[in-house]
Formats: structure tokens, sequence, C-alpha cells
């Protein structure tokens, strides 16, 4: 089945505690990306990928950072998470020709205290 | 700041009806248009895509684009309660790789 996964679903922790998302599709898909989603705020761009080993950031990459070592992975790391990182984030995968045509895993729903 | 507006509704229409989502966007560059629809606590699913003026038709949906006045439409007819939803309008410029989301419509239909 084609499918977007991320893990895990949900995160609490604590401000500065290293944390990893990890994002993984199956489609052979070169696009990747991430977002959060904030109530008024709608769901903004964080990092996205063209393809392995490039990134570029997104209209909010402040306090993330992201890699592309493989096609098909692309974890969104928090080195020192707070507060206002409190979000629901989703990754999203698409064939670089359709890059909009967009696939989106479940989300993660993180709570930074 | 490249900016994609919609109004966040919620906006309420009638089973059976009509219902008429709109979008405007800043960077007349712009290029691909889409609207995704997300259910509360889902994520976003892609209903329509569309890259050049006028009307492109899927089913019950119908995507507008006038690229001369920068808006983008969704109309959806027979509107069912399952079509309560949030909507979303997302714009790409052919020269960025970013994609910009409106903050969304919320949409309900009334049975």
């Amino acid at each position: 089945e084609a499918q977007v996964t991320q893990n895990p679903r949900y995160l609490i922790t604590v401000t500065g505690k290293k944390l990893t998302v990890t994002c993984s599709q199956n489609m052979n898909h070169e696009y990747m990306s991430w977002y959060r989603q904030d109530p008024g705020l709608g769901l903004r761009q964080i990092y996205y990928s063209m393809n392995v080993e490039v990134t570029d950031k997104g209209d909010v990459p402040e306090g993330y950072k992201v890699s592309r070592k493989e096609k098909r992975n692309f974890p969104l790391i928090l080195e020192s998470p707070s507060p206002n990182q409190t979000s629901l984030y989703f990754c999203a995968s698409s064939p670089t020709m359709a890059k909009n045509i967009q696939y989106f895993g479940a989300g993660t729903r993180l709570s930074v205290l | 700041q490249k900016e994609v507006e919609q109004n966040s509704g919620p906006l309420s229409v009638p089973e059976g009806a009509i219902a008429s989502l709109n979008c405007t966007y800043s960077d007349r560059g712009s290029q691909s248009f889409f609207w995704y629809r997300q259910y509360s606590g889902k994520s976003p699913e892609l209903i329509m895509s569309i890259y050049s003026n006028g009307d492109k038709e899927d089913g019950r949906f119908t995507a507008q684009l006038n690229k001369a006045s920068q808006y983008v439409s969704l109309l959806i007819r027979d509107s069912q309660p399952s079509d309560s939803a949030t909507y979303l309008c997302a714009v790409n410029a052919a020269a960025d790789d970013k994609i910009i989301f409106g903050k969304g419509t919320r949409l309900h239909i009334l049975p």
C-alpha cells in the first residue's frame, strides 16, 4: 500500500530535550516536505527536499533541522524543543513532476512542556 | 511575502445545494493550484489540481482558475453531509519549490 508513515503519532516532551520525528514513504517520490499546523495559522511549510542530499527552508524553519540521506526517509529534528513548537506536524511527499499533488502522513501531535 | 487568502468560515450550505469556496493569492508567478480537504483530526487529502485558466470538473467538484484576477475557486455540487470539512487552497510558483497553503475554509453541510 502506498503510504507516508510518520512516527511517533503523539509525543509529549520537555523543553530542551532533543527529539526526532521520522517520516518514510514507499512511493519512490523525490519531493518531501514537513509542515506544522496551528489553529488560526493553517499549514506552514518548515523544510522541503527535492531529492537526496537536497534540502531547503520553507517559511518557518527556525528551530528545526532535516536530513535526506535516503530517498524514502526525511526525518525532522528538534535539537532543543521549546513550548512554541507545540503543534501538529505533517510530513508529505510527491513525485517531482507533480510536486504539489502531495500525499500526507497521518500527523504527529507534539507537546513541549 | 507570498500569501494565499481564504475566508475562514464556517460556510453553512444546505444539503443538495452548491458550495462555493474561494481563494486569492498574491504571487502573480504562481503556476500550480490545488484544493485539499481535511477532516477534523485527519491529514489533508487532494481533491483537485488546476494549472490553466478556466474550469476543471471532476465528479461533483469543479475548480475554477482566473490568473488575471489571481483567484481560484472550488464548487461542490449536490453537497452532502460528508463534504463537511476544512478546505485548504495551496499555491506553488514555477520558479519556487515552496508551497503556500491558505488557512482553510470550514464548510458545514446542513442535513
